[in-house]
């Protein structure tokens, strides 16, 4: 069955400090990922998705970028985190019929 | 870009009773799907409905697709305490399996 971890649950950081988020897939191969951002109490907001190694797009211009290494593992990262980037992410994986969900990642930037 | 939105935003009843959500959506769709969160988690896929089908069922659960009104209901039958939590309408938007997600409907089933 596919698994997907996502690590670590909670971080908290100080401004300017680099980030690294990383998200691993078990039980597919070639899956679309996604990363995701959601506001307390809002939705979802893509930040990346990604259809293969070394693909990456981006919907929302900012402060963060992804990368693929491998073909299960998706990373989101950040060189300098502003206060802005707190917020509850979330990495995805999905086939034509279902999105399948890490445990997301608390990040507070302060 | 966000298509889905629910309606209400949130919605409080007693446990037992019967819990309405409603999402619409803009553009033509393949599929809408369901999914539950609950608090700090991740997203669960609750239920699918394919662009032909106009009503369907899983457990206390039923679905409703209208594609001539663009809107979908999702119905929670029999409400419990463990319902409590957020539900999201997300429809397909194109090859690349992308989903477009609603902003959600807090529920909470008061004991």
């Amino acid at each position: 069955s596919q698994t997907i971890h996502q690590w670590p649950a909670t971080l908290v950081q100080p401004v300017g400090s680099p980030l690294s988020l990383e998200c691993t897939v078990e039980g597919t191969s070639n899956p679309n990922l996604y990363w995701y951002r959601q506001a307390a109490g809002r939705g979802l907001q893509l930040l990346f998705y990604s259809v293969g190694i070394g693909q990456i797009s981006s919907e929302v211009p900012q402060n963060l970028s992804a990368s693929r290494p491998q073909d299960r593992q998706f990373i989101l990262s950040s060189k300098k985190l502003l206060l802005s980037d707190s917020g509850f992410y979330l990495c995805a994986w999905s086939d034509v019929t279902e999105a399948f969900f890490g445990q997301g990642t608390r990040l507070t930037v302060v | 870009s966000q298509q889905g939105e629910e309606d209400p935003q949130a919605l409080s009843i007693q446990e037992g009773e019967n819990a309405t959500m409603n999402c619409s959506y803009k553009t033509s769709i393949n599929n809408l799907q369901w999914y539950r969160q609950n608090s700090g988690r991740g997203l669960v896929h609750l239920i699918l409905i394919r662009s032909n089908e106009r009503e369907k069922h899983s457990g206390r659960l039923r679905v409703t697709l209208d594609t001539s009104k663009k809107s979908s209901s999702l119905l929670i039958t029999a409400s419990r305490a463990a319902d409590t939590a957020s539900y999201f309408c997300a429809t397909d938007a194109d090859s690349n399996y992308q989903l477009i997600w609603g902003a959600g409907t807090k529920l909470i089933i008061k004991p």
